[in-house]
């Protein structure tokens, strides 16, 4: 199966709101609600921001949220922070198999 | 503090094999899913194996036949098992805990490179 299709990158100044978008089929985000969001920084670990297509895990700020469209989810950051700066990863549950996204490159400016 | 620790890997011949192990500590391993999910040098996750509580197991195309997941409750060990490696295996191999179909803890994982 083919990777989820995210944008290479996005951009936003500290305080406005910047959505990523995660487009897949109707095998994958289109039939489960099982999207999840991961952020990752340079030389660490993804970690978890969203799962479940809207839950936020404990310890994650309220700033992250998600959501889904048909065979399309959103991860939505308001409040850009400097720290958001990283690469952010959508992954949907798919059948037996996790489909990841490429992967968006978020530049806070 | 939830941990996951990945070792095992290092340099190796394409066509050669490799175990990764992962230990855990800190939760209850038997009652969690584990997976693996690798990172290629500059690029993006990929999901490669799955393996239930009831040893329910799941492989991504690209290792299917090739890799092995396996668990051991007693050690609290996670373990890959990867023959006939190629060019393409090179990564950083992490281990995750699922949790409702999402990836909640990962370790820092451990880097295979695959060449001659």
């Amino acid at each position: 199966q083919s990777a989820l299709t995210q944008p290479a990158s996005v951009s936003g100044s500290p305080g406005q709101s910047i959505t990523i978008s995660c487009t897949g089929t109707y095998s994958d985000v289109g039939a489960y609600n099982y999207v999840s969001w991961y952020q990752q920084h340079p030389g660490k670990a993804p970690k978890l921001l969203i799962s479940e297509v809207t839950k936020r895990p404990s310890g994650v700020s309220n700033r992250f949220s998600g959501s889904k469209s048909a065979n399309t989810a959103y991860l939505t950051i308001s409040g850009l922070q400097a720290e958001d700066e990283g690469n952010y990863y959508c992954c949907s549950y798919a059948s037996r198999s996790w489909i990841f996204g490429g992967g968006t490159r978020l530049t806070v400016l | 503090e939830v941990q996951l620790v990945e070792s095992g890997g290092g340099l190796v011949q394409p066509g050669g094999s490799l175990t990764l192990s992962c230990t855990v500590s800190d939760f209850s391993f038997s009652v969690y899913h584990m997976n693996w999910v690798r990172q290629a040098p500059g690029k993006g996750l990929e999901w490669i194996a799955y393996i239930s509580t009831t040893y329910e197991i799941w492989y991504a195309d690209s290792v299917r036949g090739r890799f092995t997941i396996s668990r051991d409750n007693a050690k609290k060990s996670l373990y890959l098992q990867m023959n006939s490696l190629r060019a393409d295996d090179t990564a950083l191999y992490y281990c995750a805990r699922d949790n409702d179909y999402s990836f909640v803890y990962w370790g820092q994982g451990t880097l295979v490179t695959v060449s001659s």
